[in-house]
């Protein structure tokens, strides 16, 4: 079957750093993708990964190593918006997003 | 430009009624997404269109329907609610299948007694 793993919730602290690790195992790979999503709200699209490596946007980058079934996000300099749910979701070989429960991050002053 | 909108926004159902939920995007796109979301749980396909007059099942397709009569509109139908279809409902659209963003609306909470 097809399965999604990332933690359920993290915990950081305002200016900190912290990485959110995903791993996957999907029939076929099209893609995979991290949203953010604040409670109550719609998610939003963050990053999009094909190719093995790290894409940098701003304050949040997003690795992936293709061969491992392994991505990361790592966000910098956390602030207190920054506290939301964060879904990696991956393109399977029909295109369709199988997503993962989402990461709760928590961030304390 | 309001992009994905959805009506309603809440509801409430009484087990056996039916309820159509709304879904427009103003951005041209062809591909849309119906998904259900439930605590502790991933995003769930429930249908897809990926063109005016086309549907498709998705993972957990059971209870629900579809209609794509115009480009800018899907509908997902309940027949007969029942209190395990009590969920979020958020509907998706994108350009195209690689499309790198799929575009969400705001979701639509539905309670099912």
């Amino acid at each position: 079957g097809q399965n999604i793993d990332q933690p359920t919730e993290m915990t950081a602290t305002e200016g900190a750093i912290v990485q959110i690790n995903c791993t996957y195992q999907t029939s076929g790979f099209n893609g995979l993708f991290w949203y953010q999503q604040h409670a109550g709200e719609a998610p939003t699209f963050l990053s999009y990964n094909v190719l093995d490596g790290l894409e940098e946007k701003g304050r949040f980058s997003s690795f992936l190593s293709r061969s491992k079934g392994y991505s990361y996000l790592l966000l910098k300099e956390l602030q207190m918006k920054d506290s939301a749910s964060y879904l990696c979701a991956v393109m399977d070989s029909n295109y369709q997003l199988i997503w993962g429960a989402g990461t709760k991050l928590i961030i304390k002053p | 430009n309001a992009g994905v909108t959805q009506t309603p926004k809440f509801r409430v159902l009484k087990t056996g009624q039916s309820m159509t939920l709304l879904c427009a995007q103003d951005m041209n796109h062809e591909y849309m997404y119906w998904y259900r979301q439930d605590p502790g749980m991933g995003l769930r396909l429930i249908h897809y269109s990926v063109g005016e007059g086309t549907t498709a099942k998705g993972e957990v397709p059971d209870g629900y329907n579809v209609s794509r009569l115009k480009k800018q509109n899907f509908l997902l139908g309940l027949e007969s609610a029942a209190p395990s279809q009590t969920s979020v409902y958020f509907c998706a659209s994108t350009p195209g299948l690689a499309s790198e963003t799929q575009y969400f609306g705001p979701g639509t909470r539905l309670l099912v007694l």
